[in-house]
Protein backbone atom coordinates (compact mmCIF):
# COMPACT_ATOMS: atom_id res chain seq x y z
CA UNK A 1 0.00 0.00 0.00
CA UNK A 2 1.69 3.51 -0.13
CA UNK A 3 3.18 5.28 2.76
CA UNK A 4 2.88 8.43 4.72
CA UNK A 5 5.19 9.50 6.65
CA UNK A 6 5.01 11.87 9.67
CA UNK A 7 7.78 13.71 11.97
CA UNK A 8 8.41 13.93 14.45
CA UNK A 9 7.54 10.86 16.07
CA UNK A 10 7.60 11.66 19.27
CA UNK A 11 7.77 15.30 20.72
CA UNK A 12 8.20 17.16 24.18
CA UNK A 13 8.17 20.60 24.57
CA UNK A 14 7.86 23.65 27.14
CA UNK A 15 4.32 25.23 27.42
CA UNK A 16 4.30 28.00 25.21
CA UNK A 17 6.15 27.13 22.40
CA UNK A 18 5.32 25.87 19.00
CA UNK A 19 5.51 22.75 17.29
CA UNK A 20 5.28 21.90 13.58
CA UNK A 21 4.33 18.48 12.66
CA UNK A 22 4.72 17.02 9.23
CA UNK A 23 3.02 15.03 6.76
CA UNK A 24 4.47 13.41 3.49
CA UNK A 25 2.84 11.00 1.14
CA UNK A 26 6.31 9.40 -0.13
CA UNK A 27 4.65 7.38 -3.14
CA UNK A 28 1.74 8.77 -4.53
CA UNK A 29 0.14 12.64 -4.26
CA UNK A 30 -2.35 13.24 -2.11
CA UNK A 31 -4.64 16.46 -3.02
CA UNK A 32 -6.52 15.71 0.25
CA UNK A 33 -4.98 15.13 3.67
CA UNK A 34 -6.76 14.52 7.28
CA UNK A 35 -5.73 15.20 10.35
CA UNK A 36 -6.89 13.63 13.90
CA UNK A 37 -5.97 13.44 17.12
CA UNK A 38 -6.34 10.34 19.67
CA UNK A 39 -6.45 10.91 23.41
CA UNK A 40 -5.54 7.38 25.19
CA UNK A 41 -8.35 4.68 24.81
CA UNK A 42 -10.20 6.56 22.27
CA UNK A 43 -10.91 6.52 18.72
CA UNK A 44 -9.82 8.95 16.45
CA UNK A 45 -11.27 12.86 16.16
CA UNK A 46 -10.95 14.24 13.16
CA UNK A 47 -9.43 17.78 12.62
CA UNK A 48 -9.54 19.35 10.06
CA UNK A 49 -9.18 18.44 5.99
CA UNK A 50 -6.07 19.96 4.27
CA UNK A 51 -6.31 20.50 0.59
CA UNK A 52 -3.63 21.52 -1.28
CA UNK A 53 -3.41 25.38 -1.89
CA UNK A 54 -6.38 25.92 -0.54
CA UNK A 55 -7.71 26.60 3.23
CA UNK A 56 -7.97 23.70 5.51
CA UNK A 57 -11.61 22.89 6.95
CA UNK A 58 -11.60 22.27 10.07
CA UNK A 59 -13.95 20.23 12.85
CA UNK A 60 -16.46 22.06 14.99
CA UNK A 61 -14.72 23.12 18.09
CA UNK A 62 -11.24 22.94 16.65
CA UNK A 63 -9.50 26.18 17.09
CA UNK A 64 -7.93 27.27 13.50
CA UNK A 65 -5.48 29.78 15.02
CA UNK A 66 -4.07 27.20 17.75
CA UNK A 67 -3.84 24.59 15.06
CA UNK A 68 -2.31 25.87 12.34
CA UNK A 69 -2.95 23.59 8.65
CA UNK A 70 -1.00 24.05 5.76
CA UNK A 71 -0.74 21.65 2.42
CA UNK A 72 1.35 23.64 0.32
CA UNK A 73 1.94 20.62 -2.11
CA UNK A 74 0.89 17.54 -3.21
CA UNK A 75 2.74 15.57 -0.61
CA UNK A 76 3.21 17.79 2.16
CA UNK A 77 0.82 19.12 4.63
CA UNK A 78 1.95 20.46 7.93
CA UNK A 79 -0.08 20.87 11.44
CA UNK A 80 1.54 24.00 13.93
CA UNK A 81 0.11 23.49 17.51
CA UNK A 82 0.66 27.15 18.36
CA UNK A 83 1.20 28.43 22.25
CA UNK A 84 1.14 24.68 23.09
CA UNK A 85 -0.54 24.08 26.51
CA UNK A 86 -0.30 20.71 28.33
CA UNK A 87 -3.94 19.78 27.42
CA UNK A 88 -2.69 20.29 23.96
CA UNK A 89 -0.73 17.00 24.61
CA UNK A 90 -2.07 13.83 22.69
CA UNK A 91 -1.46 11.91 20.06
CA UNK A 92 -1.34 13.43 16.38
CA UNK A 93 -1.89 11.17 13.20
CA UNK A 94 -2.63 12.49 9.54
CA UNK A 95 -3.98 10.48 6.51
CA UNK A 96 -4.10 10.93 3.24
CA UNK A 97 -5.42 9.90 0.04
CA UNK A 98 -4.45 9.25 -3.49
CA UNK A 99 -7.27 10.86 -5.36
CA UNK A 100 -6.34 9.22 -8.84
CA UNK A 101 -7.48 6.29 -7.36
CA UNK A 102 -11.21 7.26 -7.19
CA UNK A 103 -13.41 7.33 -4.38
CA UNK A 104 -12.58 4.40 -3.25
CA UNK A 105 -9.29 4.56 -2.42
CA UNK A 106 -8.21 3.76 0.59
CA UNK A 107 -7.01 6.14 3.26
CA UNK A 108 -3.50 5.79 4.43
CA UNK A 109 -2.26 6.72 7.73
CA UNK A 110 1.03 8.33 9.00
CA UNK A 111 2.71 6.67 12.04
CA UNK A 112 1.65 9.34 14.61
CA UNK A 113 3.29 11.99 16.52
CA UNK A 114 2.94 12.20 20.67
CA UNK A 115 2.72 15.37 21.72
CA UNK A 116 3.82 16.06 25.74
CA UNK A 117 3.61 19.63 26.38
CA UNK A 118 5.32 19.91 30.08
CA UNK B 1 -25.54 11.67 9.85
CA UNK B 2 -23.71 8.94 9.59
CA UNK B 3 -22.25 7.27 12.54
CA UNK B 4 -20.00 3.83 13.29
CA UNK B 5 -20.95 1.60 16.08
CA UNK B 6 -18.89 -0.56 17.85
CA UNK B 7 -20.30 -2.56 20.99
CA UNK B 8 -17.37 -4.71 22.10
CA UNK B 9 -14.97 -2.44 24.21
CA UNK B 10 -12.51 -5.92 24.73
CA UNK B 11 -12.70 -9.22 22.89
CA UNK B 12 -10.23 -12.28 24.50
CA UNK B 13 -9.70 -14.95 21.39
CA UNK B 14 -7.52 -18.48 21.76
CA UNK B 15 -4.82 -18.37 19.83
CA UNK B 16 -4.90 -20.12 16.14
CA UNK B 17 -9.03 -20.13 16.69
CA UNK B 18 -11.26 -17.00 14.59
CA UNK B 19 -13.16 -14.47 16.39
CA UNK B 20 -15.64 -11.59 14.89
CA UNK B 21 -15.65 -7.80 16.27
CA UNK B 22 -18.82 -6.56 15.43
CA UNK B 23 -19.37 -3.41 13.47
CA UNK B 24 -22.62 -1.40 13.00
CA UNK B 25 -23.33 1.56 10.73
CA UNK B 26 -25.72 4.56 10.06
CA UNK B 27 -26.23 6.16 6.88
CA UNK B 28 -28.84 7.88 4.21
CA UNK B 29 -26.18 7.58 1.46
CA UNK B 30 -26.50 4.66 -0.64
CA UNK B 31 -22.66 4.56 -1.73
CA UNK B 32 -20.09 4.21 0.84
CA UNK B 33 -17.38 2.14 2.03
CA UNK B 34 -16.40 0.41 4.84
CA UNK B 35 -12.90 -0.11 6.26
CA UNK B 36 -11.29 -1.83 8.73
CA UNK B 37 -8.14 -0.71 10.52
CA UNK B 38 -5.71 -2.13 13.21
CA UNK B 39 -3.78 -0.12 15.80
CA UNK B 40 -1.35 -2.01 17.88
CA UNK B 41 0.15 0.02 20.70
CA UNK B 42 2.69 1.58 18.79
CA UNK B 43 -0.27 4.23 17.81
CA UNK B 44 0.06 3.00 13.58
CA UNK B 45 -3.10 2.83 12.08
CA UNK B 46 -2.82 0.00 9.76
CA UNK B 47 -5.32 -0.80 6.78
CA UNK B 48 -6.59 -4.27 6.91
CA UNK B 49 -10.30 -4.61 4.57
CA UNK B 50 -11.95 -2.21 2.16
CA UNK B 51 -16.05 -2.75 1.46
CA UNK B 52 -18.07 -0.75 -0.78
CA UNK B 53 -21.29 -0.37 -0.44
CA UNK B 54 -22.45 -2.06 -3.93
CA UNK B 55 -19.92 -5.02 -3.62
CA UNK B 56 -22.18 -7.76 -4.49
CA UNK B 57 -19.01 -10.36 -2.72
CA UNK B 58 -17.56 -10.29 1.23
CA UNK B 59 -14.44 -8.75 0.63
CA UNK B 60 -11.66 -11.12 1.83
CA UNK B 61 -7.73 -10.33 2.41
CA UNK B 62 -5.48 -13.22 3.68
CA UNK B 63 -7.12 -14.10 7.15
CA UNK B 64 -9.41 -10.90 7.37
CA UNK B 65 -12.72 -11.02 5.80
CA UNK B 66 -15.51 -8.79 6.50
CA UNK B 67 -19.33 -10.20 6.96
CA UNK B 68 -21.12 -7.30 4.89
CA UNK B 69 -24.99 -8.04 5.53
CA UNK B 70 -26.56 -4.58 4.17
CA UNK B 71 -30.02 -4.86 5.35
CA UNK B 72 -29.02 -4.91 8.90
CA UNK B 73 -26.01 -2.56 8.19
CA UNK B 74 -23.50 -4.59 9.72
CA UNK B 75 -19.55 -5.08 8.63
CA UNK B 76 -18.52 -7.46 10.99
CA UNK B 77 -14.19 -8.17 10.81
CA UNK B 78 -13.66 -12.07 10.95
CA UNK B 79 -10.16 -12.91 11.67
CA UNK B 80 -9.26 -16.92 11.38
CA UNK B 81 -6.70 -18.60 12.84
CA UNK B 82 -5.52 -16.00 15.87
CA UNK B 83 -2.06 -15.24 16.13
CA UNK B 84 -0.60 -13.71 19.07
CA UNK B 85 0.34 -10.31 16.93
CA UNK B 86 -3.03 -9.91 16.29
CA UNK B 87 -3.51 -8.12 19.88
CA UNK B 88 -4.55 -4.61 18.89
CA UNK B 89 -7.47 -2.14 18.77
CA UNK B 90 -9.32 -2.87 16.11
CA UNK B 91 -11.26 0.18 14.27
CA UNK B 92 -14.52 0.14 11.59
CA UNK B 93 -14.53 3.02 9.69
CA UNK B 94 -17.14 4.57 7.13
CA UNK B 95 -16.69 6.93 4.35
CA UNK B 96 -19.33 8.53 1.64
CA UNK B 97 -18.14 8.02 -1.73
CA UNK B 98 -19.30 10.46 -3.87
CA UNK B 99 -20.59 12.95 -1.30
CA UNK B 100 -19.14 16.47 -0.46
CA UNK B 101 -17.82 15.74 2.74
CA UNK B 102 -14.21 15.52 0.97
CA UNK B 103 -14.14 11.57 1.75
CA UNK B 104 -13.17 11.75 6.03
CA UNK B 105 -13.66 8.58 7.34
CA UNK B 106 -16.30 8.50 10.48
CA UNK B 107 -14.57 5.46 12.94
CA UNK B 108 -16.06 3.71 15.73
CA UNK B 109 -15.03 4.03 19.06
CA UNK B 110 -12.50 0.49 18.86
CA UNK B 111 -12.44 -2.43 20.33
CA UNK B 112 -9.37 -4.08 22.08
CA UNK B 113 -8.97 -7.77 21.07
CA UNK B 114 -6.79 -10.14 22.91
CA UNK B 115 -5.12 -13.13 21.41
CA UNK B 116 -4.43 -15.84 24.52
CA UNK B 117 -1.39 -18.72 23.89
Amino acid sequence: GAVVSQHPSWVICKSGTSVKIECRSLDFQATTMFWYRQFPKQSLMLMATSNEGSKATYEQGVEKDKFLINHASLTLSTLTVTSAHPEDSSFYICSARDLAGGPEETQYFGPGTRLLVL
Amino acid sequence: AQKITQTQPGMFVQEKEAVTLDCTYDTSDPSYGLFWYKQPSSGEMIFLIYQGSYDQQNATEGRYSLNFQKARKSANLVISASQLGDSAMYFCAMRELYGGSQGNLIFGKGTKLSVKP
